[in-house]
């Protein structure tokens, strides 16, 4: 069956380190998502990519970065950590708008920052 | 500023009831509307999506509806069931492109 994972489920981090959330999808979707999440603001968008060597900024893109070599992957990395950077981190693929735009979401990784 | 609202960050329901999720938006481009479902330590999980073009739709219990000179769509959910208890996102995404902006979600309760 087709899925989406994240690696690590949970990571612990010190301020200023690079860190990497890893995401893997075997929908073949064209579309992946970066998001956050955070207690009273929901889910936010970090960054996403429409394809191959796409990159885009979302709403919250300070201090994270992504790059696509390849369909299945979106590795998240945050350049040097910080506090305010704990959080949920989700990440999710789709089709293209054409077709059924649902974004399927993976399970998630907790990042804490200290 | 978010785009996306859902006032109430709680809701409370006997089994058997009817929940009403509402969520408002502000942008008038935002023409396809979803509802996702997420419970602790999972990922959401897709529930019912409507197209501006409707004002409707159903899928077994769920019901959206699209109010859109309010700016307004609602999820009922009838009857509501424990297994229902979860919090709630809906999402809305531009006609422009495929990013989704998300509201706060509501925590649901169905009391047995």
């Amino acid at each position: 069956d087709a899925e989406i994972t994240q690696s690590p489920r949970h990571k612990i981090t010190e301020t200023g380190r690079q860190v990497t959330l890893a995401c893997h999808q075997t929908w073949n979707h064209n579309n992946m998502f970066w998001y956050r999440q955070d207690l009273g603001h929901g889910l936010r968008l970090i960054h996403y990519s429409y394809g191959v060597q796409d990159t885009n900024k979302g709403e919250v893109s300070d201090g994270y970065s992504v790059s696509r070599s390849n369909t299945e992957d979106l590795p998240l990395t945050l350049e040097s950590a910080a506090s305010s950077q704990t959080s949920v981190y989700f990440c999710a693929s789709s089709e293209s708008r054409a077709g059924q735009p649902e974004q399927f979401f993976g399970p998630g990784t907790r990042l804490t920052v200290l | 500023d978010q785009q996306v609202k859902q006032n109430s960050p709680s809701l409370s329901v006997q089994e058997g009831r009817i929940s009403i999720l509402n969520c408002d938006y502000t942008n008038s481009m935002f023409d396809y509307f979803l509802w996702y479902k997420k419970y602790p330590a999972e990922g959401p999980t897709f529930l019912i999506s409507i197209s501006s073009i409707k004002d409707k739709n159903e899928d077994g219990r769920f019901t959206v509806f699209l109010n859109k000179s309010a700016k307004h769509l609602s999820l009922h959910i009838v009857p509501s069931q424990p297994g229902d208890s979860a919090v709630y996102f809906c999402a809305a995404s531009p006609n422009t492109g495929n990013q989704f902006y998300f509201g706060t979600g509501t925590s649901l309760t169905v009391i047995p």
